[in-house]
Order: C-alpha cells, then sequence, then structure tokens
C-alpha cells in the first residue's frame, strides 16, 4: 500500500534561520512526488513535481530534493511570508494508485 | 485566469440531513478531482473525473455520497445522509491534461467549502 510520512508535524523558525521538511514514501514505482503550500482556509498551491531519484528543483528561497524513499524541501533563509502547511503528495505507476497527501508539515517563521 | 471557484464556503447542517457543494473548474480544464480534508491531515482524494466520465472512486462512499460532472465542466458532490464524521473541508481540484498524462499535471485547487456537522 503506498504511503507518505512528513516530519516534523510542525517546525518553528526564527527569520533567516534555514532548515529542511522531510517526507518519506513507500509506493510500488514512483511516478511522481508533488510539493504543494497550504495557507490557512485556502486550498493547496502547486510548488513542485520531482519524477526521478537525484532530480532537484528551486522556486525562490524553496529547494525540494529527492531519493527512492524521500524527498526533502529545504528553505534558506525563511521570511515570515514562508509560514504555512507544506504537503507533500506521490503518485504510483500501479493501476490501482492514486495520489495520496501526507499530513504536511505546519512551518512557522518568527520575525 | 480565473481560478476554481467553489461554493458555498461554509455550510453548517444537523446529522441525517443533505447537503450539496458546487465547483467550477479552470475553463479548458479537462480533469477534476474532489477531496475531503479534515483537520490536520492532508487531502483524500474521494472522486477524478475525466471530462464527464468517473475515472477513479473507489474511496468514495458511494451509500451516502455522490457526484455528477455533467457536460464535462462544472461539478457537484452531495452527502445524504450526512454524518458527524462527515465534517472536513472537501476541496475541489482541476488540472488541464486528460488521458494518461493527467495525473502528473499540476493540480489547481479551490478554496474549498468547510462542512461542519452538529
Amino acid at each position: 500500500e503506498d504511503q507518505v510520512t512528513q516530519s516534523p508535524e510542525a517546525l518553528r523558525l526564527q527569520e533567516g534561520e534555514s532548515s529542511s521538511l522531510n517526507c518519506s514514501y513507500t509506493v510500488s514505482g514512483l511516478r511522481g512526488l508533488f510539493w504543494y503550500r497550504q495557507d490557512p482556509g485556502k486550498g493547496p498551491e502547486f510548488l513542485f513535481t520531482l519524477y526521478s531519484a537525484g532530480e532537484e528543483k528551486e522556486k525562490e528561497r524553496l529547494k525540494a530534493t529527492l531519493t527512492k524513499k524521500e524527498s526533502f524541501l529545504h528553505i534558506t533563509a525563511p521570511k515570515p511570508e514562508d509560514s504555512a502547511t507544506y504537503l507533500c503528495a506521490v503518485l504510483g505507476y500501479s493501476s490501482a494508485s492514486k495520489i495520496i497527501f501526507g499530513s504536511g508539515t505546519r512551518l512557522s517563521i518568527r520575525p | 485566469e480565473a481560478g476554481v471557484a467553489q461554493s458555498p464556503r461554509y455550510k453548517i447542517i444537523e446529522k441525517r440531513q443533505s447537503v450539496a457543494f458546487w465547483c467550477n473548474p479552470i475553463s479548458g480544464h479537462a480533469t477534476l478531482y474532489w477531496y475531503q480534508q479534515i483537520l490536520g491531515q492532508g487531502p483524500k482524494l474521494l472522486i477524478q473525473f475525466q471530462n464527464n466520465g468517473v475515472v477513479d472512486d473507489s474511496q468514495l462512499p458511494k451509500d451516502r455520497f455522490s457526484a455528477e460532472r455533467l457536460k464535462g465542466v462544472d461539478s457537484t458532490l452531495k452527502i445524504q445522509p450526512a454524518k458527524l464524521e462527515d465534517s472536513a473541508v472537501y476541496l475541489c481540484a482541476s488540472s488541464l491534461a486528460g488521458g494518461g498524462r493527467a495525473a502528473d499535471q499540476p493540480q489547481h485547487f479551490g478554496d474549498g467549502t468547510r462542512l461542519s456537522i452538529l
């Protein structure tokens, strides 16, 4: 059964303090791993898709990386506006696969 | 480009009552999804449409939930009768591609309907 586990559940950082969020996954043949950002009261907003181990993608202060078992979302010199819940989702190749989201990491950046 | 529109934003009903949610996807998007997001959890896929056909409804509780996408554009999700455990945010999303590439495409989400069951 496909599974996604995100850690930590919550993370509080000082502005400018870099860190990483983890997404561990189990899937029978990875078709894609997705990162989304979700603000309170809003729907998730797409950030990245990663397809194969070794792939990296960047957007402003965010960089996503992928291995065969996990993905990291690195945030460099975060600002208060980066505060949000970050969701990871995976999709496998099997015919029974459907997109599965993790429970997210609540990131809070203090000024 | 207008985003995914959902209504209502909030709904409060008593258990055993019925409720319906509406979604209008981004124009031209072939694939439409409905998700249930319980507080503190990630979204859980309920049903996926491609144009007006159902691709996946394996996680839809069919004894009480139903969904349709007439004419391959907007969609409604209905719960009848509602249970306490149905309290959640119901999210609609759409993606551009159809066919085998639909799952790879970024999904664009609406802001959801927050349902409270008393």
